[in-house]
């Protein structure tokens, strides 16, 4: 089936360890999205990738990074430097990065920080 | 500035019943685009319409119906006889010129609960 998998679905990791979390989309898109999503709010972008081996901080970039090595993969990297990286992370991807093309979206993977 | 408001945080309805989910906008833009997204407990988020700022034609898909209207800016969503699988979070999202490569501005959701 075609779609976006992200990859785990819940990650426990202890303060000041990075972590990567994977996406995957097999939708032949070309656009690749990080968003973070806190209880009670809306969802924010964090870095976003309009085309292999180029990509632009998002509204909240700081303590995170991402590569695009690869058209169906965009992962992403907390680091030590994200002050409060608990949260519930979406991978999301569009056929192109124009304003009308929707989004789909993975499951989410569930970050815990302990 | 683009700001999504959302002012129903949450809603409860028994099956069957109507509901409406507010959403209000507000961008410079003369272009752009707002979507409505479904959240299920499963996590992901779900598209369910898009329409651009010059169509202001109101849509109907089976239960669900959008009313888009620029003179308010308000995009509300409306379930008919709800059923117990609409429950679920809802977001009211914008996209235009200010917010760059379809960078989705999110209202904070509303949680919608129907009760059988």
């Amino acid at each position: 089936d075609g779609g976006i998998t992200q990859s785990p679905k819940y990650l426990f990791r202890k303060e000041g360890q990075n972590v990567t979390l994977s996406c995957e989309q097999n939708l032949n898109h070309d656009a690749m999205y990080w968003y973070r999503q806190d209880p009670g709010q809306g969802l924010r972008l964090i870095y976003y990738s309009q085309i292999v081996n180029d990509f632009q901080k998002g509204d909240i970039a700081e303590g995170y990074s991402v590569s695009r090595e690869k058209k169906e993969s965009f992962p992403l990297t907390v680091t030590s430097a994200q002050k409060n990286p608990t949260a519930f992370y979406l991978c999301a991807s569009s056929l192109t990065g124009s304003q009308n093309t929707e989004a789909f979206f993975g499951q989410g993977t569930r970050l815990t920080v302990v | 500035a683009q700001k999504v408001t959302q002012a129903q945080t949450e809603i409860s309805v028994v099956e069957k019943e109507d509901v409406t989910l507010d959403c209000v906008y507000e961008t410079r833009d003369t272009t752009y685009y707002l979507f409505w997204y479904k959240q299920p407990p499963s996590g992901e988020l779900v598209f369910l319409i898009r329409r651009n700022s010059f169509d202001e034609q109101n849509e109907i898909s089976g239960r669900y119906s959008w009313n888009f209207q620029k003179s308010t800016s308000s995009f509300n969503f409306t379930i008919t006889a709800s059923q117990v699988v609409d429950s679920a979070v809802y977001f009211c999202a914008l996209s235009g010129d200010q917010t760059g490569a379809n960078n989705l501005f999110f209202g904070t959701g509303t949680r919608l609960t129907v009760i059988p």
